[in-house]
């Protein structure tokens, strides 16, 4: 069966400080996604990879970035948290360049930056 | 622009109601269409899907139809129990996107009663 998993379920991090979100899939998949969602704003794409090495922005790729060395590994970072970036942060997979093709979720990681 | 818009809860049902969660969408083309479930302390996970007009998604006793006139996805369900209660997202990709570029609606709780 699919599994995206993503290391942490809970994080608590201070202001200033880089953290590390990690996700690995082990679907052989090409994409992979970095989301953030927040009540009432539904999901908003922060940053996608369609391959090793490649990253695209997303909509508020804004104090965050992406680390991309292997297939099957997609890490995010907040490279100087802020409180504004409290929030669940799902990560997802998805094969190919197909719009039919449904996405993969991990089960998500809740951060609280203090 | 694409937008999906699907109806405010939370929705609160007793079981063996039926349900009907409201999901309008706004795109150039054909996108493929989606419902995802998001149970409680998880990630999102594929409900069902359609990729062209007039098709019918369908899974554990839920459905939607694509309709493209209505530009409409409604997601139904004959008789919920207690273990639907979750978070429903509606969701769409546009053509030619790569399947990147997959928009979600705010999403819809849904509680059900004993």
């Amino acid at each position: 069966d699919v599994k995206v998993t993503q290391s942490s379920r809970y994080l608590v991090k201070r202001t200033g400080e880089k953290v590390f979100l990690e996700c690995v899939q082990d679907m052989d998949h090409e994409n992979m996604f970095w989301y953030r969602q927040d009540p009432g704003l539904g999901l908003r794409l922060i940053y996608f990879s369609y391959d090793v090495k490649m990253k695209e922005k997303g909509d508020i790729p804004e104090g965050y970035s992406v680390s991309r060395e292997k297939k099957e590994r997609f890490s995010l970072i907040l490279e100087s948290a802020s409180t504004n970036q409290t929030s669940m942060y799902l990560c997802a997979s998805s094969p190919g360049r197909n719009s039919n093709q449904p996405q993969h979720f991990g089960d998500g990681t809740r951060l609280s930056i203090l | 622009g694409n937008s999906v818009t699907q109806m405010e809860g939370p929705v609160t049902l007793s079981e063996e109601a039926f349900l009907t969660i409201n999901c309008t969408y706004t795109a150039t083309g054909y996108p493929s269409l989606f419902w995802y479930v998001q149970y409680p302390g998880e990630g999102l996970q594929l409900l069902l899907k359609a990729t062209k007009a007039d098709d019918k998604g369908s899974n554990k006793g839920f459905e939607a139809t694509y309709r493209k006139e209505t530009t409409s996805f409604h997601l139904e369900k004959g008789s919920v129990q207690v273990s639907d209660s979750a978070v429903y997202f509606c969701a769409l990709t546009p053509p030619w996107t790569g399947g990147f570029k997959t928009i979600f609606g705010a999403g819809t709780r849904l509680f059900v009663k004993a």
